[in-house]
């Protein structure tokens, strides 16, 4: 079955600082993975996607994230995180008719 | 640009009350889903929809759980008898057209649906 794995469910990041939230994928066949972000109180908006094209994929406000088949990874990462990115970030990879979503992690951004 | 609506934002219900979350998406979307929130929990998958018929759930759409494509436009979800354990932010997503599924999913904002 395919399913992602996030770690650390609050990270904490100096404004300025790099980014990265890390995402571990298990599936049986070449996957489509995304990155998800939800600011408080809003829905979920796509970051970024990775469908078999090129394996590091840029997306919105800055934020890219690289496919590595032989690590089974889709670690998300930003050069300088921003206060506006304070929220929370959930990895998910798509499995048939589904998306499976990892537990996300929460961005808090010190000033 | 086009988005997915869902309405009520924020439902309070008593336990036993049958509720209806209401989703309108995008409008040359085919396929169509509702996933859930627990608080404090991730994202899970409850239903995908296609062709007026359900084409996959999971073992938490239960028979307490309906959908519907009542109209050309909107989606709902229906919780015949609510319990506790129902409380969450459900989310509607839509996606694809006559050329395919595509590959991206867009979400609604959600209703936060208390039940008390």
């Amino acid at each position: 079955a395919q399913s992602v794995t996030q770690l650390g469910s609050h990270v904490s990041v100096s404004e300025g600082a790099l980014v990265l939230l890390r995402c571990n994928y298990s599936s049986s066949v070449p996957p489509y993975l995304f990155w998800y972000v939800q600011y408080p109180n809003q829905g979920l908006q796509l970051l970024l996607k990775y469908t078999s094209a090129a394996t590091l994929v840029k997306g919105i406000n800055g934020f890219e994230a690289e496919f590595k088949k032989s690590e089974t990874s889709f670690h998300l990462t930003k050069p300088s995180a921003h206060m506006s990115d304070a929220a929370e970030y959930f990895c998910a990879v798509r499995r048939n008719n589904r998306l499976a979503f990892g537990k996300g992690n929460q961005v808090v951004v010190i000033p | 640009e086009p988005e997915v609506t869902q309405t009520p934002s924020h439902q309070v219900t008593q336990m036993g009350q049958e509720v209806i979350l209401r989703c309108v998406p995008i409008s040359n979307h085919l396929y169509f889903y509702w996933y859930r929130q627990i608080l404090g929990q991730k994202v899970e998958f409850l239903v995908s929809f296609y062709n007026n018929e359900i084409s996959e759930k999971s073992e938490i759409f239960d028979d307490q759980f309906s959908v519907e494509r009542p109209d050309g436009s909107n989606f709902t979800l229906k919780i015949r008898s609510t319990k506790l354990e129902d409380s969450a932010m459900y989310f509607c997503a839509s996606e694809g057209d006559s050329r395919g599924k595509g590959t991206e999913a867009f979400f609604g904002q959600g209703t936060r649906l208390t039940v008390v």
